[in-house]
């Protein structure tokens, strides 16, 4: 159960697109389509942005998209917004019912 | 109003034990598996231990298997965490959260978190 590897930080500027990268090996990224993305601001509980790899729960903007290769996911989020400045969080189904995550990922907001 | 509420956090000496619980609202409790996330302080989250519906099923991250059990009662909407053999990198804000469904690993609706710190 090692964790997925983001980087620790991100950045961009308003209206610009950032992308967010996790990877994972074949035991989990790389072996289904259950990566989920989270945000979460200083002081508060994540709030799931993406699930199934590319899906919105209802409510988040479609600013946010999510996309997979091989072992490795990404979130992009377009249009950046001075709001989306949060700590971003991959997870990944990784067998047996077990769930795991990565790092997480500063984005400023310039 | 979906919602999840925390409770049973605190301070506690190595070696100790601690029940958390989570209280649920909103939604069909007995139909969604649920879970529980912790995060230390100024550390990203880490899944801890998750619950099918009906609760004949569950799972146990490596670093607390054998030390916590996950429990629920659906008749009061209620999940709970029993923690024992408490070690100071057991620190955490502990989150309760509900699947998406059993199988996606997502989670879609969390508490509010509760704190505990293992300290002496």
């Amino acid at each position: 159960q090692s964790a997925l590897t983001q980087p620790p930080s991100a950045s961009g500027s308003p209206g610009q697109s950032v992308t967010i990268s996790c990877t994972g090996t074949s035991s989990d990224v790389g072996s289904n389509n259950f990566v989920s993305w989270y945000q979460q601001h200083p002081g508060k509980a994540p709030k799931l942005m993406i699930y199934e790899v590319n899906k919105r729960p209802s409510g988040v903007p479609d600013r946010f998209s999510g996309s997979k290769s091989g072992n490795t996911a990404s979130l992009t989020v377009s249009g950046l917004q001075a709001e989306d400045e949060a700590d971003y969080y991959c997870s990944s189904y990784a067998g047996s019912n077990s769930v795991v995550f990565g790092g997480g990922t500063r984005l400023t907001v310039l | 109003e979906v919602q999840l509420l925390e409770s049973g956090g605190g301070l506690v000496q190595p070696g100790g034990s601690l029940r958390l619980s989570c209280a649920a609202s909103g939604f069909t409790f007995k139909s969604y598996a649920m879970t529980w996330v912790r995060q230390a302080p100024g550390k990203g989250l880490e899944w801890v231990s998750g619950i099918s519906g009906g609760g004949t099923r569950t799972q146990y991250a490596d670093s607390v298997k054998g030390r916590f059990t996950i429990s629920r009662d659906n008749s009061k909407n209620t999940q709970y965490l029993q923690m024992n053999s408490l070690r100071a990198e057991d620190t955490a804000v502990y989150y309760c959260a509900k699947y998406l469904k059993w199988e996606s690993g997502a989670f879609d609706i969390w508490g509010q978190g509760t704190m505990v710190t293992v300290s002496s």
